[in-house]
């Protein structure tokens, strides 16, 4: 079936990078983008990006523009978020989403925790 | 950018309840809105995509509707299992950006 498998949780310390991984099965992986959502804890969901997984071409919430890249491995159907500096507030659970067709977002990973402090 | 509203951000409710939401945008955005269900601690799950088109696998009792800046969407006849919290999102296709509206949690009375 379907579905986007992440990596496990993190604890970072403040001005560490953090990166998550996406493994995804069940579908051709280049066919489809890859959101990336961040949730805080006890607030709502936050769009961070996307890249296309086939040509590798990225765009990225404004807010978070020079700290977040996006990458994928096609060999291993797998795309990656890393987010540098990090801050307090980067606490949170990051999902990756399958892109269906114009911003719909169909299928998710099952989230990864990371936690941001000294 | 596009502003979403989402209301109310929380409800309280009985099940066998019809339940609305809504999401209103700041300018017309065509039928580019999509709903989302949340349960605590899981991954948020598709329901309706592109204002009103039910997600296979979704029961029926959930339908959405609108276009331009006002959206609704509905369950009918609220079961148990639905109690979560709800997200509409919103895609501009020129930007190309991404927004979720506030949320609105389901809770029963």
């Amino acid at each position: 079936q379907v579905q986007l498998v992440q990596s496990g949780a993190e604890v970072k310390k403040p001005g560490a990078s953090v990166k998550v991984s996406c493994k995804a099965s069940g579908y051709t992986f280049t066919g489809y983008y890859i959101h990336w959502v961040r949730q805080a804890p006890g607030q709502g969901l936050e769009w961070m990006g996307w890249i296309n997984s086939n040509s590798g071409g990225t765009n990225y919430a404004q807010n978070l523009q020079g700290r977040v890249t996006m990458t994928r491995d096609t060999s291993i159907s797998t795309a990656y978020m890393e987010l540098s500096r990090l801050r307090s507030d980067d606490t949170a659970v990051y999902y990756c989403a399958r892109d269906l067709t114009g911003g719909v977002m169909d299928v998710w990973g099952q989230g990864t925790t990371v936690t941001v402090s000294s | 950018d596009i502003q979403m509203t989402q209301s109310p951000s929380s409800l309280s409710v009985s099940v066998g309840d019809r339940v609305t939401i809504t999401c209103q945008a700041s300018q017309g955005i065509s039928n580019y809105l999509n709903w989302y269900q949340q349960k605590p601690g899981k991954a948020p799950q598709l329901l309706i995509y592109d204002a009103s088109n039910l997600e296979t696998g979704v029961p029926s009792r959930f339908s959405g509707s609108g276009s331009g800046t006002d959206f609704t969407f509905t369950i009918s006849g609220l079961q148990p299992e639905d109690i979560a919290t709800y997200y509409c999102q919103h895609y501009d296709y020129f930007r190309p950006l991404y927004s979720f509206g506030q949320g609105t949690r389901l809770e029963i009375k």
